[in-house]
């Protein structure tokens, strides 16, 4: 039982580059997230999926998109990487409003 | 807009000593989350307030929920070094729905011999 998956763990991209990150999860949970972790700002919802098929914005949405492939997985993309989206990005799923579970994270470097 | 603050952002204390942390937060909810986080590592569950009056203990950390104040704290017994880390509290949006969560902005506890 791995819990939740995250690849890559570590990421440097020019400004313009494009990359998707991945997630996957074993718990048949049907909610999944996507996080930006930034010194001093705690962590912020990027997208989220409440179930297979749907997907939804979170707090802070521009410059990202999601797919939520089936109900394992959950991949978010940078379509033209820019600086500020230099970040620690965590997944995360639940059952509903149970606690969530996280992935390891993938630190994201933007030069 | 939503809030959930965190006071102390930084808080350095002895081992031995007890404190605590507190969370507000401005929306109307009846379950707070609280997540540990290890330097460079990921979130950790801790414990799930699930309605107004609830304590939840787990060794030298209680938790507990005021949903009329809209306040949580994390209560901290005679600190160890062990317990160093940042903590988080979170609340969801619309409440007990799991869709959105809010975290506050984290306080960074350093336990010292």
């Amino acid at each position: 039982n791995a819990g939740v998956t995250q690849t890559p763990k570590f990421q440097v991209l020019k400004t313009g580059q494009s990359m998707t990150l991945q997630c996957a999860q074993d718990m048949n949970h049907n909610s999944m997230y996507w996080y930006r972790q930034d010194p001093g700002m705690g962590l912020r919802l990027i997208y989220y999926s409440a179930s297979e098929g749907t997907t939804d914005k979170g707090e802070v949405p521009n410059g990202y998109n999601v797919s939520r492939l089936n109900k394992r997985e959950f991949s978010l993309r940078l379509e033209s990487a820019a600086p500020s989206q230099t970040s620690v990005y965590f997944c995360a799923s639940s059952e509903q409003a149970d606690t969530q579970y996280f992935g390891p994270g993938t630190r994201l470097t933007v030069l | 807009e939503l809030k959930v603050e965190q006071n102390p952002l930084f808080l350095s204390m002895q081992e031995g000593k007890n404190y605590t942390i507190y969370c507000n937060y401005s929306t109307t909810s009846d379950r707070l989350y609280w997540y540990r986080q290890d330097p460079g590592k990921s979130l950790e569950s801790l414990f799930v307030l699930l309605s107004n009056g609830a304590v939840k203990q787990e060794g030298r950390l209680m938790a507990s929920l005021d949903t009329k104040a809209r306040l949580s704290t994390l209560h901290i017994t005679a600190a160890v070094h062990d317990l160093s880390a940042t903590y988080f509290c979170a609340v969801d949006i619309p409440p007990n729905t799991g869709n959105q969560f809010y975290f506050g902005t984290g306080t960074s506890l350093t336990v010292i011999p």
